[in-house]
């Protein structure tokens, strides 16, 4: 059965502390890795797909990178805005499987 | 394009009625999906649409769960007899792809509190 996996469940960062969100993944076959933000009460907002493991794809601070296991989001010299919930899913077909998030809370 | 559009927002009902949710996808987009989403928990799948065509349902729709989208336009996911289990946000969400591959962009949620 397909499965994602997200570490950590929390993250404190002082503003300007580079880090990395981790996501796992077991599927018989990767069609895409989606990351996601997702801020209180609101719905997903899509961030990137990766496809193929080396792929890497950056937005301003944010950089996702895949391997055949595994996806990272890597935060650099994150700001205050950057706090929100980070959602990872694989593509199971038409549908997502998603991870149940990594919380980051970025202090100034 | 406005993004997906998700009515209403939020819904407060009494266990055992019914409600109704509503999602308008974005325009010209042929697949549209229904999530659940529960506090600490991400978005489940429930199911998912091409064009007018319900194409699979997750065993998490319940005999009370049903949902339509007549002429491939918008969809409404209705719940019947509402029990406090069904207290969650129900996500929209929609694509434009020719195969399975294709950016999936969600509304803002409907959240749905049975008490």
């Amino acid at each position: 059965e397909d499965q994602v996996t997200q570490s950590p469940e929390a993250l404190r960062l002082q503003e300007g502390e580079s880090s990395s969100l981790n996501c796992s993944y077991t599927v018989s076959g990767l069609r895409g890795l989606f990351w996601y933000r997702q801020d209180p009460g609101k719905g997903p907002e899509f961030l990137f797909t990766l496809y193929s493991a080396g792929e890497e794809k950056e937005k301003e601070r944010l950089k996702a990178t895949l391997t055949k296991k595994e996806s990272f989001l890597h935060i650099t010299a994150p700001k205050p805005e950057d706090s929100a919930t980070y959602l990872c899913a694989v593509q199971d077909g038409p549908k997502l499987i998603f991870g149940t998030g990594t919380r980051l809370q970025v202090f100034p | 394009d406005t993004g997906v559009s998700q009515n209403p927002r939020h819904k407060i009902t009494k266990r055992g009625q019914n409600v109704t949710f509503r999602c308008d996808p974005i325009s010209e987009h042929n697949r549209l999906y229904w999530y659940r989403q529960t506090l600490g928990q991400g978005p489940e799948f429930l199911t998912y649409f091409q064009n007018e065509a319900q194409l699979e349902k997750s065993r998490l729709l319940s005999d009370r769960f049903s949902a339509e989208r007549p002429k491939g336009s918008f969809s409404t996911l209705e719940i019947q007899r509402t029990e406090q289990g069904d207290s969650a946000m129900y996500l929209c969400a929609s694509s434009l792809a020719r195969s399975f591959e294709g950016t999936i962009y969600f509304g803002e949620g409907s959240w749905l509190t049975v008490v």
